[in-house]
């Protein structure tokens, strides 16, 4: 019962390095969500896909890229880190886009920029 | 656009008494989804419950139950019986009906349950 699974959970990257975050979920879901959690913010959405091959910008998008080549993995990419993307990232996943619909979560990546 | 508003940033409740936390909700849709999630100390998040915009009755999940004003634009999660386990911080989110819809969050709600 794997659910969504996040790598890494944790990293330190030095500013101006880039990292991949990969999330990858066991569910078939068609929709995949990357949330960034920082403290007194909530959690903010980054960039989703609403299905294999698609990908659309959230509410924070600046400095991330996605992708999602094969419906299951959906990957966060940061080309040139900043200390401002020191944050936990959440990835989710959901089978269906209506209102009943919630999310799966993964536990989460924590990421320091130094 | 669609907002979620805690104006809780923390509360404070005994064990076994009961606690409400507040979210109110802005949006110009009529089909909506209204969620609850727990985060422990251990990050992850967890699903606690789920109201539909048509639901005539308030949604209840074992201690946990949904206090539902329409009008009022409010979804407040009430906690009875408090338990220490239930310390945590809590996101009210709300889901549209109109486009691919996404999950919006409030900033939540940390919940300190005293001994």
């Amino acid at each position: 019962n794997a659910g969504v699974t996040q790598t890494p959970k944790f990293r330190v990257l030095k500013t101006g390095q880039s990292m991949t975050l990969l999330c990858a979920q066991d569910m078939n879901h068609e929709y995949m969500y990357w949330y960034r959690q920082d403290p007194g913010m909530g959690l903010r959405l980054i960039h989703y896909s609403v299905g294999e091959g698609t990908t659309a910008k959230g509410e924070v998008p600046d400095g991330y890229n996605v992708s999602r080549l094969k419906k299951q993995n959906f990957l966060l990419g940061l080309e040139s880190a900043a200390p401002s993307q020191t944050s936990v990232y959440f990835c989710a996943s959901s089978r269906s886009a209506g209102t009943s619909y919630g999310y799966t979560f993964g536990s989460g990546t924590r990421l320091t920029v130094v | 656009a669609q907002k979620i508003t805690q104006t809780q940033p923390g509360m404070f409740v005994q064990e076994k008494e009961a606690v409400t936390l507040d979210c109110t909700y802005d949006t110009s849709d009529q089909s909506y989804g209204l969620f609850w999630y727990k985060q422990p100390s251990s990050g992850e998040m967890i699903f606690l419950i789920y109201q539909g915009s048509y639901d005539e009755q308030n949604a209840t999940e074992g201690r946990y139950s949904l206090n539902f004003q329409k009008a009022r634009k409010s979804a407040n999660l009430v906690i009875s019986a408090s338990q220490l386990g239930d310390s945590a911080m809590y996101f009210c989110a709300m889901r549209v009906a109109s486009g691919y819809s996404t999950l919006t969050f409030g900033k939540g709600t940390m919940l300190l349950v005293s001994p």
